[in-house]
């Protein structure tokens, strides 16, 4: 079965840090998403990406995130500099083509983020 | 805003019985409606889809309707299983088409 692998699978370090979560899709896969789950909030989506093209990234506070794809086999998710309220666990996601609505999504494992 | 509520965080029932989860939306009505199933430290795990015009779709142990007029999706495992215990979400895009919105899950507990 093919899958979307996560790394790392756990992350612990210092407010002010930076971390970078790498994603690698299902091969053939053109869209990939980023959430973020928290008790609190559920699962919230940070960003989408269609043919390595940012099409949507209004879930991400933009001055300490950034997502990115340099390949169609990476898929970034950086926060720089960390804080505390950024510990969650984040997950990738990637599908085949088609809306939000009639295609199924398949995700990683997630990294979960400890911020000290 | 466009809300969707599993209105169960927790579900406790017998082996061989059938649990039935609810999803509920408000303010939008989507053209279809996902279920993922949500094991503890893994990622959640398409289970099903049901388009509007589907009142009911089944795979294997599983069941899912979809009622328009209430705003409600119903998701049933018949002759439930301990292997069943998990987390489940309901999920549908937002009205703009920009994201797929969870709902926060129930969590299920099937004892033997």
């Amino acid at each position: 079965d093919a899958r979307v692998t996560q790394t790392p699978r756990h992350k612990v370090t210092e407010m002010g840090q930076e971390v970078t979560m790498r994603c690698q899709p299902i091969l053939g896969h053109n869209t990939v998403f980023w959430y973020r789950q928290t008790m609190m909030q559920g699962l919230e989506l940070l960003a989408y990406f269609r043919n390595r093209a940012p099409l949507d990234d209004s879930g991400m506070p933009k001055d300490r995130f950034s997502a990115e794809m340099p390949d169609a086999t990476l898929a970034t998710l950086k926060i720089q500099p960390s804080e505390p309220r950024d510990s969650a666990v984040y997950f990738c996601a990637s599908g085949s083509t088609g809306g939000f609505s009639n295609q199924p999504q398949h995700f990683g494992d997630g990294t979960r983020l400890s911020i000290l | 805003s466009q809300k969707i509520e599993q209105n169960s965080e927790a579900l406790n029932i017998q082996e061989g019985k059938t649990a039935t989860l609810t999803c509920n939306y408000t303010n939008y009505s989507p053209a279809y409606l996902q279920w993922y199933r949500q094991d503890p430290g893994r990622g959640p795990v398409f289970l099903l889809l049901i388009r509007e015009n589907e009142k009911e779709k089944r795979k294997e142990r599983l069941k899912v309707t979809f009622d328009t007029t209430l705003k409600q999706s119903l998701f049933h495992i018949t002759a439930s299983q301990p292997a069943d215990s998990a987390t489940y979400l309901c999920a549908h895009q937002n009205q703009a088409g920009t994201a797929l919105i969870f709902g926060k899950g129930t969590t299920l507990s099937v004892s033997s």
